[in-house]
C-alpha cells in the first residue's frame, strides 16, 4: 500500500531563517505531488504541484520554492522566512496515470515563524 | 475557473442526529467531486468521491453524498452522527491539469453529547 511521510511534524523558526520541508511517498511510482498551505481557520491553498522529476508548477507568487529531486520526493524551501509563512503545510500525492483526481494527504507540518 | 462553496462555516449537531453538509461547485465540464475530513492537527482523509454513474455514492465511516447536476451540489450526509465525527469537512472539485483540486473553505462540525 502507499504511504506518504512528512517531516518535521512541527517547526518553530525565526523570521529570516531558511526552511526545508520534506515529503516522501512510498509504494507508488510517477506520482503527481502537491504542496498546500492551510492558514488558521481557512481552507487549503495549493502552492506547488509536480508531474515529474524536476517539473514544478507554482500556483501563487510567494516567498517559497519547491523541488523534486527524486520521483517520490518533494521538498518545500525558503531562503528567508516571513511571519506570513506560518501555517500548516500539507503534502499530497495522486496517481500519475489513469488519474481521476483523488489526492492522498500526508500528516502535515506545523510551521510557526517567530 | 472552478470553485467550491461550503456555505456553513460551523455546524453543531447532537450525537445520534442526522447530518447534512452542503457543497456547491462551479465547473465547466463533468466534475470529479470529493469529500475529505480533517481532525485537528492532522492531514486530510478521503471520505468519498464521485466520478460518474450512480449519483448517490457511499464512503467510509457511514457517510454518503448525492451529486445533483441541476443544483451543482454534492451534499454530504450521515444518518446518525457519532461524537468521533467532530472534525472539519472539505468539499473539493477536480479534473483539470495534473488533476488539481479546488477546495472549499471547510465546515467545522461539532457534536454535542
Amino acid at each position: 500500500s502507499q504511504t506518504i511521510h512528512q517531516w518535521p511534524a512541527t517547526l518553530v523558526q525565526p523570521v529570516g531563517s531558511p526552511l526545508s520541508l520534506e515529503c516522501t511517498v512510498e509504494g507508488t511510482s510517477n506520482p503527481n505531488l502537491y504542496w498546500y498551505r492551510q492558514a488558521a481557520g481557512r481552507g487549503l491553498q495549493l502552492l506547488f504541484y509536480s508531474v515529474g522529476i524536476g517539473q514544478i508548477s507554482s500556483e501563487v507568487p510567494q516567498n517559497l520554492s519547491a523541488s523534486r529531486p527524486q520521483d517520490r520526493q518533494f521538498i518545500l524551501s525558503s531562503k528567508k522566512l516571513l511571519l506570513s509563512d506560518s501555517g500548516f503545510y500539507l503534502c499530497a500525492w495522486s496517481p500519475g496515470l489513469a488519474n481521476q483526481g483523488e489526492q492522498y494527504f500526508g500528516p502535515g507540518t506545523r510551521l510557526t515563524v517567530t | 475557473a472552478q470553485s467550491v462553496t461550503q456555505p456553513d462555516i460551523h455546524i453543531t449537531v447532537s450525537e445520534g442526529a442526522s447530518l447534512e453538509l452542503r457543497c456547491n461547485y462551479s465547473y465547466g465540464a463533468t466534475p470529479y467531486l470529493f469529500w475529505y475530513v480533517q481532525s485537528p492537527g492532522q492531514g486530510l482523509q478521503l471520505l468519498l468521491k464521485y466520478f460518474s454513474g450512480d449519483t448517490l455514492v457511499q464512503g467510509i465511516k457511514g457517510f454518503e453524498a448525492e451529486f445533483k447536476r441541476s443544483q451543482s451540489s454534492f451534499n454530504l450526509r450521515k444518518p446518525s452522527v457519532h461524537w468521533s465525527d467532530a472534525a472539519e469537512y472539505f468539499c473539493a472539485v477536480g479534473g483539470g491539469t495534473a488533476s488539481k483540486l479546488t477546495f472549499g473553505t471547510g465546515t467545522r462540525l461539532q457534536v454535542t453529547l
